[in-house]
């Protein structure tokens, strides 16, 4: 399987820096998709890494290693609005389809 | 605005029932999937099509039947409905079958 693991819930304060972490099935594994999804709403795209290493796009960061089959994904500079969960969605290609985890909750407070 | 679009927004009817969700995909995208999402749940993978055809398949129940048309626009039919099935109901799109999804706004299912 794909089996995906990532935090059910976590809680940071407004301004401050927090880091998502993922751990995925690495067999067949191609890439590796962070999508946020407000509560009721679309997910929507935020990262997409295929090679090892940090890949930072304005406030947020998206980290990769293939062999250790990890990634996070690190927020700073938090925002109100960044309330919402994170879903970590490995690509398998061996499979032909991407796996959604059940998500990280995050909530920032004042 | 991801360019997905979903109709209807919302749907409420009654168990037994049967229901089409309708899903357009992005101009040039060629693959759309299906998603469920129950209440405080994860996104569950129902059907993938690709160019009208069916590419993969995930935990769709056999009530459940889906197609993807020459225009590429697809629909979801969900019959004998039952109370379970309340949920929201994601189509996405990509361009090919191994692409960056793009998500419509969703269809949320009441059966009561």
């Amino acid at each position: 399987g794909q089996n995906i693991d990532q935090p059910t819930e976590m809680t940071a304060t407004e301004g401050a820096i927090v880091q998502i972490n993922c751990t995925y099935q690495t067999s067949g594994f191609n890439g590796l998709f962070w999508y946020q999804q407000h509560a009721g709403e679309a997910p929507t795209f935020l990262s997409y890494n295929v090679l090892d290493g940090l890949e930072e796009k304005g406030r947020f960061s998206s980290f990769l290693s293939r062999s250790k089959g990890y990634s996070y994904l690190l927020l700073k500079e938090l925002q109100m609005k960044d309330s919402a969960s994170y879903l970590c969605a490995p690509w398998y290609s061996s499979a032909s389809k991407i796996i959604f985890g059940s998500g990280t909750r995050l909530s920032i407070r004042p | 605005d991801s360019g997905v679009t979903q109709t209807p927004k919302h749907l409420i009817t009654a168990t037994g029932q049967r229901v089409t969700l309708r899903c357009s995909p992005r101009s040039g995208d060629l693959s759309v999937y299906w998603y469920q999402q129950s209440l405080d749940q994860g996104l569950q993978f129902l059907i993938q099509y690709y160019n009208g055809e069916e590419r993969a398949k995930g935990n769709i129940l056999e009530r459940f039947s889906a197609q993807q048309f020459p225009d590429l626009h697809s629909e979801l039919n969900l019959s004998s409905l039952e109370l379970g099935d309340s949920a929201l109901y994601f189509c996405a799109s990509s361009a090919d079958g191994a692409d960056t999804q793009y998500f419509g706004p969703g269809t949320r299912l009441t059966v009561l």
